[in-house]
């Protein structure tokens, strides 16, 4: 079956630093990945999109000053947060599809500024 | 642009009871839609999806939706709770236009079911 795995499922990084996420596809080819964040008591925020061979879209609110993401081949998606400060933390999701409709997701990395 | 739109931040149920999760959309054709859950400090699990064909589809759990074009509705249903079904319930839109699968999802409703 398809899947997406993300790690590390937590972390915590001290304010002002980076911290990188990173999105495993699993069973099909990821040619499409999507970030998300959901802040505490909040719903999913689309931070950009970015397919194989395309520039990654950006979400307006989101840049990729601050949210850096590679995606180098059909299996693997990173994405970084630069510079985090107390607003940045929130469950950081990664949604993949191969070229049908349905994105699979993983369970997400939960990233704490202190 | 596509929107989606839950009424009730939190629902309580008793256990054994029927449910029933508003969702709402906002989209100039007829889209993709889902239910999602997450429990506690999870991600996101997918209850069940709706393409085309019968508007009643079937989730895991015992779970069902219904898509009323006409009310641009997708409401979640559930015939008696279990205390386990406590959690976050996100509705999500998608479009259809190639391309274009950005998932929109509404702001969530918690479910808590008491004895």
């Amino acid at each position: 079956g398809a899947l997406v795995y993300q790690y590390p499922r937590r972390t915590i990084c001290k304010s002002g630093t980076s911290m990188r996420m990173e999105c495993q596809a699993v069973g099909f080819q990821a040619t499409s990945v999507a970030w998300y964040r959901q802040s505490p008591q909040k719903t999913f925020e689309l931070i950009a999109l970015s397919t194989v061979n395309s520039a990654i879209k950006y979400e307006q609110n989101f840049t990729q000053e601050k949210f850096p993401i590679s995606h180098p081949n059909l299996s693997f998606s990173s994405m970084t947060v630069l510079n985090a400060y107390l607003e940045d933390r929130g469950l950081y999701l990664c949604g993949a599809r191969e070229s049908g409709t349905e994105v699979f997701f993983g369970k997400g990395t939960r990233l704490t500024v202190v | 642009a596509q929107s989606v739109t839950q009424p009730d931040a939190r629902v309580t149920v008793s256990e054994g009871a029927s449910l029933q999760l508003r969702c709402k959309y906002s989209y100039s054709g007829t889209p993709y839609l889902f239910w999602y859950v997450q429990y506690p400090r999870q991600g996101l699990q997918l209850l069940l999806k709706y393409y085309s064909g019968d508007p009643v589809v079937q989730g895991v759990n015992g779970f069902e939706a219904e898509f009323i074009k006409s009310n641009s509705s997708f409401h979640l249903r559930k015939a008696s709770v279990h205390w386990s079904d406590s959690a976050v319930y996100f509705c999500a839109v998608s479009a259809r236009n190639t391309g274009n699968y950005k998932y929109v999802f509404g702001a969530g409703t918690r479910l808590k079911v008491i004895a």
